[in-house]
């Protein structure tokens, strides 16, 4: 079944305490991003990769980092979590075009992040 | 910079009722592309329709029709005959095709969809 997957799917965690939230995806997308959901303020692209070794940074980028390895993984890392990155994070892939965003995004069931 | 406004942050409507839902987007670009995404209580966040700034044409699927307009920067979702399965969170979402921001994604704040038996 085509998919992406994130795990935890649930997390408390203390503030300061590193943690990474694993992201895959069985469809050989090039493109993968990282977003954030907060109440009011929709999904807010975190970063995102067109490929292997390549990644950009989104709007809200403070915070985190990731990497793109391998094709089908791309982890997001928060080396000193706080409270305001307390959030429901969606992984999401989408086929190659040109390197653009400009396909159907398939998204991960997320993960709610609880960062005491 | 782009940006999508859907300026409507909750709706309610009794079942088989009409509904819009608004979107606003802003960009420089000319090439550019605009989504729709349903995100049902469940959680999930799910694709329904993707248009390219080159491709004015409405479309209909089923009860649900969009209306790009591109003079009033627009690009809204009009569900017919709502019913309780349509409640949820809609997302709007535009991405540029330019060179400087190829990749990024700017998503609207959503508007909650509900729908009274």
């Amino acid at each position: 079944e085509a998919q992406v997957t994130q795990n935890p799917r649930y997390l408390i965690t203390v503030t300061g305490k590193k943690l990474t939230v694993t992201c895959s995806q069985n469809m050989n997308h090039e493109y993968m991003s990282w977003y954030r959901q907060d109440p009011g303020l929709g999904l807010r692209q975190i970063y995102y990769s067109m490929n292997v070794e390549v990644t950009d940074k989104g709007d809200v980028p403070e915070g985190y980092k990731v990497s793109r390895k391998e094709k089908r993984n791309f982890p997001l890392i928060l080396e000193s979590p706080s409270p305001n990155q307390t959030s429901l994070y969606f992984c999401a892939s989408s086929p190659y075009s040109s390197g653009r965003a400009d396909n159907e995004q398939f998204f991960g069931p997320g993960t709610r992040l609880t960062v005491l | 910079a782009q940006k999508v406004t859907q300026a409507q942050t909750e709706i309610s409507v009794v079942e088989k009722e009409d509904v819009t839902l608004d979107c606003v987007y802003e960009t420089r670009d000319t090439t550019y592309y605009l989504f729709w995404y349903k995100q049902p209580p469940s959680g999930e966040l799910v694709f329904l329709i993707r248009r390219n700034s080159f491709d004015e044409q409405n479309e209909i699927s089923g009860r649900y029709s969009w209306n790009f307009q591109k003079s009033t920067s627009s690009f809204n979702f009009t569900i017919t005959a709502s019913q309780v399965v349509d409640s949820a969170v809609y997302f709007c979402a535009l991405s540029e095709a330019g060179y400087s921001s190829a990749s990024k994604i700017i998503f609207g704040s959503g508007t909650r969809l509900s729908i009274r038996p």
